[in-house]
Formats: C-alpha cells, structure tokens, sequence
C-alpha cells in the first residue's frame, strides 16, 4: 500500500538533546513537507521541499533542520536550540502546489522532559 | 501576509447541516483545500475547489469565490463521527507552501 510513514510514533527527549524524526513516502511524490501542531491549535509549517536537494523553511523554522538527499526521504531535526519542542509533528507529501491534496503520515509525538 | 481565518468552533445536533467557513488574505493562490482530523490522529483530504462554485463529494460540499476571499465546506446529514476539527488550506501563486486555516471544532450532538 502506497503511503506516508513516520517514526517514532512516540518520543520521549531531555532538554539539550537533538532528535531526529523519520518521514518516508512510496507516492513518489515531488513535495515533502513538515508541520507542528500544539494542543487544540492549528498546523504550523516548519519546512517543505519541492525537490530533491532542495528545501524551504516554512513560518517556523528556528530550531528546525532537515535534508532531502532522496525523494522518499525527508528527516526532521529537532534541536536543542528548539526553546519548546514538546508538539505533534507532521509529515505530508503531495505531487504539487495545484492538485489540492496532501497525503499526512500518522504523526510523531514528541515530548520534553 | 496570508492568512486564513475559521470560527474557533461549531456545535450542531445530529442529522442538521453546518457550513464552516475560511476567510482568506491572499494575493492568489491555486486553489482552496478542506481536511478533516479527529482527536489524536492526521488530517485527511475532504475536497478541493480548484476553480469557483460548488463541489459535492457526497454529505460533504465545497464552495470558492475568489472574489469574495471566502469559500466554505457544507456538511449535511451531520453524523457523530463528523464531530472532529477541520481545516481549510491553500498554496499560494508560484509556491508548494500551503498555509492551513486556524481551523474549526464541530461537536455533533445527539
């Protein structure tokens, strides 16, 4: 089945500690993208990519890195320079800007503590 | 900047039809998107309005007028399991970078 895996589902981290959470996709769509979301709030995009080797920062990047070395493959950073890391983090793929639908993997918990 | 504004929240009884709205401040984009995300999980794709008017894709209907910066998503024979939040969502021109609405919470009562 085609889809969008994350993992860790769940994710337990000290302060000062980086953490990377994995977003795969078998769509084999071009666009990539990563959004945090904070309890009873909306989607917050933190980084996309149209294509390979190539990536934006979305409102809030600060904190944040990834890469985008394969089409399938768009890992997110969680640094220590992230001053509130504790969210849902989201990955979605899409084929393009004009076809209307992203394709969300199932989320990655992320907590602080 | 771009923004899309919804009602924080919509409370219907069961078998009624609601309407959510999204107001938009955009120079322009490729079209307005509706995503429906129960507690705890992701959002999923409801429709796409790609050019003004309605789209129906079963309970659920769409609506887009660029000319008014709105468009709005029309559940009718409202079920429990509709109470969830819900999302409009846009790429502005020339970009892949979409930018979701404040979002909407729907409680269904029986």
């Amino acid at each position: 089945d085609g889809g969008i895996t994350q993992s860790p589902k769940y994710l337990f981290r000290k302060e000062g500690q980086n953490v990377t959470l994995s977003c795969e996709q078998n769509l084999n769509h071009d666009a990539m993208y990563w959004y945090r979301q904070d309890p009873g709030q909306g989607l917050r995009l933190i980084y996309y990519s149209q294509i390979v080797n190539d990536f934006q920062k979305g409102d809030i990047a600060e904190g944040y890195s990834v890469s985008r070395e394969k089409k399938e493959s768009f890992p997110l950073t969680v640094t220590s320079a992230q001053k509130n890391p504790t969210a849902f983090y989201l990955c979605a793929s899409s084929r393009g800007a004009n076809t209307g639908e992203l394709f969300f993997g199932e989320g990655s918990r992320l907590t602080v503590l | 900047g771009q923004s899309l504004e919804q009602p924080s929240e919509v409370t219907a009884v069961e078998g009624a039809i609601v309407q959510i709205n999204c107001t938009y401040q955009t120079s322009g984009f490729y079209g307005l998107s509706w995503y429906q995300q129960h507690d705890g999980g992701a959002p999923t794709f409801l429709s796409y309005n790609a050019l003004d008017g309605l789209e129906e894709t079963g309970r659920f209907s769409s609506f887009l007028s660029r000319s008014d910066s709105y468009g709005y998503l029309l559940l009718q024979e409202l079920q429990m399991k509709d109470s969830a939040s819900y999302f409009c969502a846009a790429p502005p021109w020339g970009t892949y970078k979409y930018i979701f609405g404040t979002g909407t919470r729907l409680k269904v009562l029986a």
